[in-house]
């Protein structure tokens, strides 16, 4: 099946930097691809459908400014958390969207563990 | 590796039903066990979140129940309605996400 990386798996940041996320479909083409996130013992949320080579769409209360999507290729999109601070850290993880056969389908990521210190 | 299974793979029913989905997992070593809606062109939606120290939970006319023992969930919809025609997901969460393939639900007006 089809396959979806992220890197790095886990990182560990300083407050105030700024850290990048990369999600890539390996052997297929996404020009839609989602960006979730999961806090501890919360569910996973959805935060922003990144379209290839078009804006980001953000859900409600999703900054903008400070998670900064970047979508440039068919195979990867990226995700940029801006000034990190504790409250950032979370668990994210990307999915993308393939529609082939008259089937919609969504391959996920493993997720990347972010700890802002 | 955690392998995540749902059955059946599609399933269609009258409105009004009541209605049950299975996944299954092969590790019991879980954080939680959570439960999608998906639909088409979208991203996930949350429905219910099980911790591994709880035995079930509800949302409406939803309720979702663990097993951890034995390796289960369910999914229980009652009173189905039109509207809730999608595709239902679990997921096993330890320290990635483990998806099932899902269930693809028709409720028929």
């Amino acid at each position: 099946g089809a396959v979806v990386s992220q890197h790095p798996s886990r990182v560990i940041c300083k407050s105030g930097t700024s850290v990048k996320i990369e999600c890539r479909s390996l052997d297929f083409q996404a020009t839609t691809m989602f960006w979730y996130r999961q806090f501890p013992k919360q569910s996973l949320m959805l935060m922003a459908t990144s379209n290839e080579g078009s804006k980001a769409t953000y859900e409600q209360g999703v900054e903008k400014d400070k998670f900064l999507i970047n979508h440039a290729s068919l195979t990867l999109s990226t995700l940029t958390v801006t000034s990190a601070h504790p409250e950032d850290s979370s668990f994210y993880i990307c999915s993308a969207r393939v529609i082939a056969g008259g089937t919609d389908t969504q391959y996920f990521g493993p997720g990347t563990r972010l700890t802002v210190l | 590796k955690q392998e995540v299974t749902q059955i059946p793979a599609a399933l269609s029913v009258p409105e009004g039903e009541n209605l049950v989905l299975n996944c299954s997992f092969t590790d019991s070593a879980i954080y939680n066990l959570q439960w999608f809606r998906q639909d088409p062109g979208k991203g996930l939606t949350s429905l219910l979140l099980i911790q591994s120290s709880q035995r079930e939970q509800t949302s409406g006319r939803l309720n979702a129940s663990l097993d951890k023992s034995s390796g289960r969930s369910t999914l229980y919809i009652a009173a189905s309605q039109p509207g809730d025609s999608a595709t239902y997901l679990c997921a096993a969460t330890g320290n990635q996400f483990y998806f099932g393939t899902g269930t693809s639900l028709t409720v028929i007006p």
